[in-house]
């Protein structure tokens, strides 16, 4: 069955240092996501991506945040200059949203940590 | 503003126990309501989309409603396999078209 996958599994930075988080959408998904889980909090919506552009982005996701889909394959969540309370855990998802239907699917999320 | 809001935030069940899970929303036009399961430390695994009230989906033991207002996950005779935390999510017409809108979950224990 296809899956979302994501890398790392728990990243491990300083404050001020930039990450990339990376993720494979399931292959014939055009809409991508990402979501941000802080522990113990609610799953927060930080993105969508359509056709090579941000189709829409929550409030938490300011200039210090970018997605990118280099290639045919991946995408990417890059935050220029990590916070502290950028520690949180982070979810790709990818759904086809053909008609009514956009069922979501996630992957196994990055645990992003900031000293 | 569109708003989830899940009952109770745990619930403790001993095998065979049947239950419900409550899920509330305020949405200015539903495009759909999702269930979703979380294991600890992993992502949510999709359960059931729901389109318009009166709508019932099955699964094994989960039972899933919706109205109006509200949604259940029913959990018919549980066993501790089922032990993780319930996420109830939907997505509007109106302003995000896409993003889901999450409640805080219900973490469901299910004792042998």
């Amino acid at each position: 069955e296809p899956e979302v996958t994501q890398t790392p599994s728990h990243q491990v930075t300083q404050m001020g240092q930039e990450v990339i988080l990376r993720c494979v959408p399931i292959s014939n998904h055009l809409y991508f996501y990402w979501y941000r889980q802080i522990l113990g909090q609610k799953v927060e919506f930080l993105v969508s991506f359509y056709n090579n552009e941000i189709s829409e982005k929550s409030e938490i996701f300011d200039d210090q945040f970018s997605v990118e889909r280099p290639d045919g394959s991946n995408f990417t969540l890059k935050i220029r200059s990590t916070k502290l309370e950028d520690s949180a855990m982070y979810f790709c998802a990818s759904s086809t949203d053909r008609g009514r239907t956009d069922t979501q699917y996630f992957g196994p999320g990055t645990r992003l940590t900031v000293l | 503003e569109d708003q989830v809001t899940q009952s109770p935030e745990a619930l403790r069940l001993q095998e065979g126990e049947s239950s419900s899970l409550n899920c509330s929303y305020t949405v200015s036009g539903l495009r759909g309501l999702f269930w979703y399961r979380q294991d600890p430390g992993k992502g949510p695994e999709f359960l059931f989309t729901l389109y318009s009230a009166g709508e019932e989906k099955e699964k094994e033991r989960l039972k899933a409603t919706l109205t109006k207002k509200e949604s259940f996950l029913h959990i018919t005779a549980p066993k501790p396999e089922d032990s993780a935390t319930y996420l109830c999510a939907v997505q509007a017409y109106a302003g995000g078209y896409n993003k889901l809108i999450f409640g805080a979950g219900t973490r469901l224990a299910v004792h042998p």
